[in-house]
């Protein structure tokens, strides 16, 4: 089973670039969630979605834009890339929103330079 | 925004030896979660705890949901070097959404 899959791993972009992170589940769980991790700091909630054509902002939303069409994807763009959003970006999904966040991708390690 | 703090920032320890770290939190949750991470990876779930003073085990790690539900525990028993990573907690309200620690960086010395 393929679980919950992101891509890409690596990327590196210039300030002011826009691009998509790709997050993509194969367990046809309703709830994910995008995730950013930085050093010294805990995991913290972007966007997430409840479903297909449901989408919400977590606590940190600002410069990140998402949209849920299938229940399988849920991409993550950025519209302008700033040095802040250098990170690591965690895509999470579990059945429903009353479930454990259970299981996550391998991440995205992106670098605005 | 609100996080969780994991105790201590990190350890060294001999193979064998037995590892304790904890999560506290000023806020009351309903759910506490342990994870751990491997370098390039995505956490991995341990634990999950859904009732306050539960303790729940995991071969050789256990866990436990503090009674005043701000706190949280784990240990880990025997320690071998695959255990060398980062453990996280997590708490869940009646929000659904998670707040995660900073991580206890864990290095086993063979």
């Amino acid at each position: 089973n393929a679980g919950v899959t992101q891509t890409p791993k690596f990327q590196v972009l210039k300030t002011g670039q826009s691009m998509t992170l790709q997050c993509a589940q194969d367990m046809n769980h309703e709830y994910m969630s995008w995730y950013r991790q930085d050093p010294g700091m805990g995991l913290r909630l972007i966007h997430y979605s409840v479903g297909a054509g449901i989408t919400d902002q977590g606590e940190v939303p600002n410069g990140y834009n998402v949209s849920r069409s299938t229940t399988e994807d849920f991409p993550l763009r950025l519209l302008s890339a700033a040095p802040s959003q250098t990170s690591v970006y965690f895509c999470a999904s579990r059945p429903g929103q009353m479930n454990t966040e259970a299981f996550f991708g391998q991440g995205t390690r992106l670098t605005v330079v | 925004g609100q996080q969780l703090n994991q105790s201590p920032q990190s350890m060294f320890i001999q193979e064998g030896e037995d590892v304790s770290m904890n999560c506290t939190s000023s806020s009351i949750f309903n759910t506490w979660l342990w994870y751990k991470q491997d370098p390039g990876e995505g956490p991995v779930l341990l634990i999950a705890l859904y009732k306050a003073g539960e303790l729940t085990s995991n071969g050789r790690l256990t866990a436990q949901f503090g009674i005043t539900r701000k706190d949280s525990f784990l240990n880990i028993s025997a320690s071998i070097p695959s255990d060398v990573g980062i453990y996280f907690c997590a708490g869940g309200s009646g929000t659904y959404k998670y707040i995660f620690g900073t991580g206890t960086r864990l290095k086993v010395l063979a």
